[in-house]
């Protein structure tokens, strides 16, 4: 079975600054996606950015972007330029290619954004 | 569209009564996916339906659990005789099968959080 690992209970960012969320999986799988959710107090997840394991580029989306190591199965998230808004629960997720296609989701990391 | 809806978004209940979810996917979605939140933890799989068919379901599902999705819209999660073990946030998510631009994004509801005293 996939497992997700995220091992940073908590994290804690300047506004304006940089922050990187770790998160690391086991598969052995070769074909899959990972994703990044946030998760707003009001409960509602948004997906903030996807990949897809055969593409060697890593995904950016806006101020968003992955480190994605295929062979270390590390795929961590990098905010730039912090904003208040972004605090927020963040999720990282697993999916299988297979028939459910259902997400595996790690524990989170709750990330703070102070001034 | 409105996106996934859940009701209730709050549910507290005794212990020992029934209880029941609805939600209702985003219209075109033809999956549907239900997941529990506890706290500190990440939303685990619990079953999930194609159209009206129940595909899958988690060994979490105990055999107090049942989900139905008739006619393949909303759809509905009962937990009998529940037990404190069963509180939880429950999400539910819905999103369109793989098509030939592959994975197709799942979209969540708010959830309904389930308080047994």
């Amino acid at each position: 079975a996939q497992t997700v690992t995220q091992s940073q209970p908590e994290m804690s960012v300047q506004e304006a600054e940089t922050v990187t969320l770790s998160c690391t999986y086991d598969t052995s799988e070769s074909d899959y996606y990972l994703f990044w959710y946030k998760q707003p107090p009001s409960r509602q997840m948004i997906l903030v950015i996807r990949q897809e394991a055969y593409k060697q580029q890593n995904a950016t989306e806006n101020r968003f972007s992955v480190n994605f190591q295929k062979a270390a199965k590390s795929f961590s998230l990098k905010i730039s330029d912090s904003q208040l808004g972004d605090a927020a629960m963040y999720l990282c997720a697993y999916l299988d290619t297979g028939t459910a296609s259902k997400l595996t989701f790690g524990t989170g990391t709750r990330l703070q954004v102070t001034l | 569209d409105t996106g996934v809806s859940q009701d209730p978004r709050h549910k507290i209940t005794k212990r020992g009564q029934n209880v029941t979810f609805r939600c209702d996917p985003i219209s075109e979605h033809n999956r549907l996916y239900w997941y529990r939140q506890t706290l500190g933890q990440g939303p685990e799989f619990l079953t999930y339906f194609q159209n009206e068919a129940q595909l899958e379901k988690s060994r979490l599902l105990s055999d107090r659990f049942s989900a139905e999705r008739p006619k393949g819209s909303f759809s509905t999660l009962e937990i009998q005789r529940t037990e404190q073990g069963d509180s939880a946030m429950y999400l539910c998510a819905s999103r369109s099968a793989w098509n030939m631009g592959g994975y197709t994004e799942a979209f969540f509801g708010q959830g309904t959080r389930l308080t047994v005293v």
